[in-house]
């Protein structure tokens, strides 16, 4: 079966940590995907890359960076965590138009 | 950029009733998909919408893309306790090569037994 998968379910983490959220997908896909959710307002792109070592800011980057130096990892960086950026965080991907595949989120607690 | 406004926000209704929502944009989509998410779980994909007019099955679901390009509805019929969770609504925007999926606000239902 194909997967997403995301290293974490649950984390806290402390204000100004820098904190790396890990996605691995196994399906050979060029794209993928972060999303963070937050009740009300849906699902937010933050960053995507469509290739190795390719990135591209989505809508709201601010207080985030990305790295993917494998096609099948693409990890989410908060490089000094505030309180607002406390959300469910979603990794995706999908090759060409294809559909998205989610792994399963990663509800993250900044304190 | 492109936005979907997705209604109702929260639906709470009784096992075996019907249920409807929908999903409008200020913007043409070429697609329409419908996703589902599970409580502690990644969205999964119930329905895509390819052309304008059509009208889609699967199962108890079905969903319709609407003649102007600029809205979607999703129906479900005769809910049973499994249904709960949040429905988004998403469309694509193409950039650079890459489909991008723009969501809606979510839809999350509530089932009485």
């Amino acid at each position: 079966d194909v997967k997403v998968t995301q290293s974490s379910r649950y984390l806290v983490k402390r204000t100004g940590e820098k904190v790396f959220l890990e996605c691995v997908q196994d399906m050979d896909h060029e794209n993928m995907f972060w999303y963070r959710q937050d009740p009300g307002l849906g699902l937010r792109l933050i960053y995507f890359s469509y290739d190795v070592k390719m990135k591209e800011k989505g809508d709201i980057p601010e207080g985030y960076s990305v790295s993917r130096e494998k096609k099948e990892r693409f990890s989410l960086i908060l490089e000094s965590a505030s309180t607002n950026q406390t959300s469910m965080y979603l990794c995706a991907s999908n090759t060409g138009s294809g559909g998205y595949t989610f792994g399963s989120g990663t509800r993250l607690t900044i304190v | 950029g492109q936005q979907l406004n997705q209604s109702p926000q929260s639906m709470f209704i009784q096992e075996g009733e019907d249920v409807s929502m929908n999903c409008t944009s200020s913007s043409i989509f070429n697609t329409w998909l419908w996703y589902k998410q599970d409580p502690g779980e990644g969205p999964v994909l119930l329905i895509a919408l390819y052309k304008a007019g059509e009208l889609t099955s699967n199962g108890r679901l079905t969903a319709q893309f609407g003649i102007t390009r600029k809205d979607s509805f999703l129906n479900i019929s005769a809910s049973i306790p499994s249904d709960v969770g949040i429905y988004f609504c998403a469309g694509p925007s193409l950039i650079q090569g890459a489909q991008k999926l723009v969501f809606g606000q979510g839809t999350r239902l509530t089932i009485n037994p």
